[in-house]
């Protein structure tokens, strides 16, 4: 089956810094999905990428998707405390014609202090 | 707003018990997750739905059964809860039918923890 690992488990980070989480997909995605979770929270979604080498960007948040559509990253410039979740991408993979299902990756959590 | 609510956020059972944790969307949304969120291990599907009485197993179907009377409504059942299954259970609902951004998304109810003693 698919699986979707995602580094680092944990990351801990000063206020003003960056953070990046790397995802790997162990088969090539139709598209990739990040979701964020506050702590005691559920998942929202943030953004879905699609296209091959695709890079989007939501203020301080730069989402990238491989070339190969195996791998993707989320990078965060200047963190903020409002930052602070875990961090899950989520490989959308069809298993009929038209349903659809997503892998999550193991999730980043951040901490951000300041 | 899409609402996907989950009927309890707290629950405690006892060992061997028998289980039901529902989950409504209003959404009229195709598909329909059940998940389960431990530390370390993030989330892992149990079953899926992508029509009414249609069921899918997930990587970790084993100990569970779910129900899809109908659309709107997906039920998880433990039907003899054991101590492993502690932990939190999400549910989830998204559409592919839908054009731009809202096709595939996952829109999660705020969770059920379930502690079995």
């Amino acid at each position: 089956g698919q699986q979707v690992m995602q580094i680092p488990q944990y990351q801990h980070v000063q206020e003003g810094e960056d953070f990046t989480t790397y995802c790997n997909s162990s088969t090539t995605l139709s598209n990739i999905q990040w979701y964020k979770q506050r702590p005691g929270g559920h998942p929202v979604f943030l953004i879905q990428l699609v296209k091959s080498g695709e890079v989007k960007k939501q203020k301080r948040l730069t989402f990238q998707f491989g070339e190969a559509k195996k791998n993707s990253s989320l990078h965060i410039t200047a963190t903020q405390t409002t930052d602070v979740g875990t961090y899950f991408c989520a490989g959308l993979y069809y298993y009929t014609g038209t349903a659809s299902k997503l892998t999550f990756g193991t999730g980043t959590r951040l901490q951000v202090t300041l | 707003d899409v609402k996907v609510t989950q009927s309890s956020r707290y629950l405690v059972k006892r060992t061997g018990e028998k289980v039901f944790l529902e989950c409504v969307q209003d959404m009229d949304h195709e598909n329909m997750f059940w998940y389960r969120q431990d530390p370390g291990l993030g989330l892992r599907l149990i079953y899926f739905s992508y029509d009414v009485k249609m069921k899918e197993k997930g990587d970790i179907p084993e100990g569970y059964s779910v129900s899809r009377e109908k659309k709107e409504r997906f039920s998880l059942i433990l039907e003899s809860a054991s101590t492993n299954q502690t932990s939190m259970y999400l549910c989830a609902s998204s559409t592919d039918f839908r054009g731009g951004l809202a096709k595939n998304i996952q829109y999660f109810g705020a969770g059920t923890r379930l502690s079995v003693l």
